[in-house]
């Protein structure tokens, strides 16, 4: 596609419920990104992927968050039993490798509300 | 761990003003530096990329500045328009670390007719 395209945009759930957003990259990006921002506070690392693997999973702040990609395509972050604490905009990104010095390009977020 | 502070948190300028958003980071060992823009409820726009060989570089009506060993670098913003109005993140990239970037919490920048 055009972008990078983000689902759902908008998503509230109740507490100790498990959710699922999906990241579509930039066609032909190789390397996809997972960030997390929490209200009034800066974007967080979370994940990336080289291909389908992900070399580097330290961001992930508990056991509860998975992810995993497919055909070096689509994406998918999943939040089980999700905590109130877990109500942030989680941003996906890609670029065309990994390599510092390309271009990240950004989705527009998927808003999450846990209540 | 790298920290990154942006200053000032917040900015209102009348249109036409120039201005500068400045960023410091503690670890000085980075591989590049980023400046982005991000719109209310929208996803995180690229604006510069500096390169930690670099100094600076420019696009447009946009020149990011880069000193890499005092932990510095500034967006200068000529001639405000009020379409420039968004927050300005920075970020930046440790030797080896890719696109896994620290990032700021930003500069809400309004300008204003």
């Amino acid at each position: 596609g055009a972008g990078v395209s983000q689902s759902p945009s908008n998503k509230v759930t109740e507490k100790g419920k498990d959710v699922e957003l999906r990241c579509d990259p930039i066609s032909g990006h190789t390397a996809l990104y997972w960030y997390r921002q929490r209200l009034g506070q800066g974007l967080e690392f979370l994940i990336y992927f080289q291909g389908n693997s992900a070399p580097d999973k330290s961001g992930l702040p508990s056991d509860r968050f998975s992810a995993e990609r497919t055909g070096e395509s689509v994406s998918t972050l999943t939040i089980q039993r999700t905590q109130q604490e877990d109500s942030a905009v989680y941003l996906c990104a890609s670029s065309l490798a990994w390599n510092s010095g390309n271009t990240i390009y950004f989705g527009e977020g998927s808003w999450l509300t846990v209540v | 761990k790298q920290e990154v502070t942006q200053i000032p948190a917040a900015l209102s300028v009348p249109e036409g003003e120039n201005l500068v958003l400045n960023c410091s980071f503690t670890d000085s060992a980075i591989y590049n530096l980023q400046w982005f823009r991000q719109d209310p409820g929208k996803g995180l726009t690229s604006l510069l990329l500096i390169q930690s060989s670099q100094r600076e570089q420019t696009s447009g009506r946009l020149n990011a500045s880069l000193d890499k060993s005092s932990g510095r670098s500034t967006l200068y913003i000529a001639a405000s328009q009020p379409g420039d109005s968004a927050t300005y993140l920075c970020a930046v990239g440790l030797t080896g670390g890719g696109n896994k970037l620290t990032f700021g919490t930003g500069t809400q920048l309004k300008v204003e007719l």
